[in-house]
C-alpha cells in the first residue's frame, strides 16, 4: 500500500523554526517528485514546495521563498521540510504528496498541523 | 501564476440531487492538466478526477469531469450521504494552484 506519513509538526514562536518530515512507503520513492501543501485553519489548499526526484530541482512558493527549504534523502524513503523566520501566517496543516511534473497529487500523506504563536 | 476560480462558494442539495461545480482559469490549462479533489473535515484531499476528465481508481462512476481550455465541471450524477464535502479544483501544467473550494452541504 503507498502511503505516506508526516511528522514534526507542533507549537513554534514567531521567528522560529522547524523541519517536517515525510516516511514514504509502498512505492520507489526516488522515482516520483514530491510536493508540500498547506492549508491554514478554515481554508482553502495553498502549494508550497516541490522537488524532483533526484533533489536537483525545487520550486517555493513566494510566500515560502528564502524562508522554507525542500530536501528529500531517497536512501532512507523521507521528505522534509525546514521551516525557518515561522510567521503566524504560516500556521496550517501541512500535508506531503506524490505528484510527477505535470501529474496530479496522489496519494497525500495525512498532514502534520504547525502552530506559531507566543 | 494560473489563477482558479471555483463557483459557486456553497451548494446546498439533497441527497439523490445533482451537484454541478464549476471551475474557471484565468489562462487556459494546457492539456487539460485539471484535477478534481474532495476534502472531508479532518481528512487530506482524495483525488477524484484527473486530466480534466479521467476517474481515479476507485472513484465511483456518478463523478465526472469535463471541460477544457478556462472552463471546466465536477458533476456528481447523484448525491449520497458521503459525497457531502468540500471540492477543490488544481491545474498542474505549470506551476500547480488551488481553486478556493466549492462546499457541498446538505439542504
Amino acid at each position: 500500500e503507498v502511503q505516506l506519513v508526516e511528522s514534526g509538526g507542533g507549537l513554534v514562536q514567531p521567528g522560529g523554526s522547524l523541519r517536517l518530515s515525510c516516511a514514504a512507503s509502498g512505492f520507489t520513492f526516488s522515482s516520483y517528485a514530491m510536493h508540500w501543501v498547506r492549508q491554514a485553519p478554515g481554508k482553502g489548499l495553498e502549494y508550497v514546495s516541490a522537488i524532483s526526484s533526484n533533489g536537483g530541482s525545487t520550486y517555493y512558493a513566494n510566500s515560502v521563498k528564502g524562508r522554507f527549504t525542500i530536501s528529500r534523502d531517497n536512501s532512507k524513503n523521507t521528505l522534509y521540510l525546514q521551516m525557518g523566520s515561522l510567521r503566524a501566517e504560516d500556521m496550517a496543516v501541512y500535508y506531503c504528496a506524490r505528484g510527477e511534473l505535470r501529474a496530479p497529487f496522489d496519494p497525500w500523506g495525512q498532514g502534520t498541523l504547525v502552530t506559531v504563536s507566543s | 501564476e494560473i489563477v482558479l476560480t471555483q463557483s459557486p462558494a456553497t451548494l446546498s442539495l439533497s441527497p439523490g440531487e445533482r451537484a454541478t461545480l464549476s471551475c474557471g482559469a484565468s489562462q487556459s490549462v494546457s492539456s487539460s492538466y485539471l484535477a478534481w479533489y474532495q476534502q472531508k473535515p479532518g481528512l487530506a484531499p482524495r483525488l477524484l478526477i484527473y486530466d480534466a476528465s479521467s476517474r481515479a481508481t476507485g472513484i465511483p462512476d456518478r463523478f465526472s469531469g469535463s471541460g477544457s481550455g478556462t472552463d471546466f465541471t465536477l458533476t456528481i450524477s447523484r448525491l449520497e450521504p458521503e459525497d457531502f464535502a468540500v471540492y477543490y479544483c488544481q491545474q498542474y501544467g505549470s506551476s500547480p494552484t488551488f481553486g478556493g473550494g466549492t462546499k457541498v452541504e446538505i439542504k
